[in-house]
């Protein structure tokens, strides 16, 4: 069975600082990892993935991913924060096996402060 | 492409009564997943489908949930009996592969259940 832990319940930054929202997984397999941010009062939109390659994965409006499977984690980044982006980001993880599901973790509330 | 749509998007129900939240994928794409989403559980998986057929129901509760997809542009999640503690959002979404790999989920916007 695999787990996230995103270990940040709330994170609150002042636009134009960087950021890093934490995700540690425990599964033994292969694995597909996965976030996704979640806007109040909608539903969750893509934003980026990694299966293999390069650990770090560009996404959508300069967030990045970084995967380390020695410390079992996949952090999100971004340089450079605007209000916008205020919003709930989910760490996700699914086995690589066929018709598995994906398990999301708790949420980090990110806050942005104009 | 209009997205996943759900509808409705609240719900309200009285204690005790059935409520059926319906689900449009996007088109062409071939798997359907249900989850629940609670301040304190979070996202909860329920079930999904693959080419129509049910793949895993895992964390569907057994005595009043029950998920169908009768054809590939819609599918329905019913709640009967409804309790307190079914009130949560209700997020449906769709994948356009087989869910063979890395595939991205596209979520609707949700159904907002509150059971009085």
């Amino acid at each position: 069975t695999q787990t996230v832990s995103q270990s940040d319940a709330h994170v609150t930054v002042f636009e134009g600082d960087s950021v890093e929202l934490r995700c540690n997984y425990s599964y033994g397999g292969s694995i597909y990892l996965s976030w996704y941010i979640q806007h109040h009062g909608r539903g969750l939109q893509f934003l980026l993935k990694y299966y293999s390659g390069n650990p770090v994965v560009q996404g959508v409006n300069g967030f990045e991913a970084e995967f380390s499977k020695s410390d079992s984690s996949f952090h999100l980044r971004k340089a450079s924060v605007h209000w916008s982006d205020s919003a709930v980001y989910f760490c996700a993880v699914r086995a690589s096996s066929s018709f598995s599901k994906l398990v999301f973790g708790q949420g980090t509330s990110l806050s942005v402060v104009p | 492409n209009a997205g996943v749509i759900q509808t409705p998007r609240h719900k309200v129900t009285g204690k005790g009564q059935e409520a059926t939240l319906w689900c449009e994928p996007i088109s062409g794409h071939s798997a359907v997943f249900w989850y629940r989403q609670t301040i304190v559980q979070g996202l909860e998986f329920l079930t999904y489908f693959r080419n129509q057929a049910p793949i895993d129901d895992s964390g569907m509760p057994k005595e009043r949930f029950s998920a169908q997809m009768p054809n590939q542009s819609h599918s329905t999640l019913k709640i009967q009996s409804t309790q307190p503690q079914d009130s949560a959002v209700y997020l449906c979404a769709s994948s356009g592969r087989d869910w063979g790999g890395p595939d991205t989920l596209y979520f609707g916007a949700g159904t907002r259940l509150s059971v009085l």
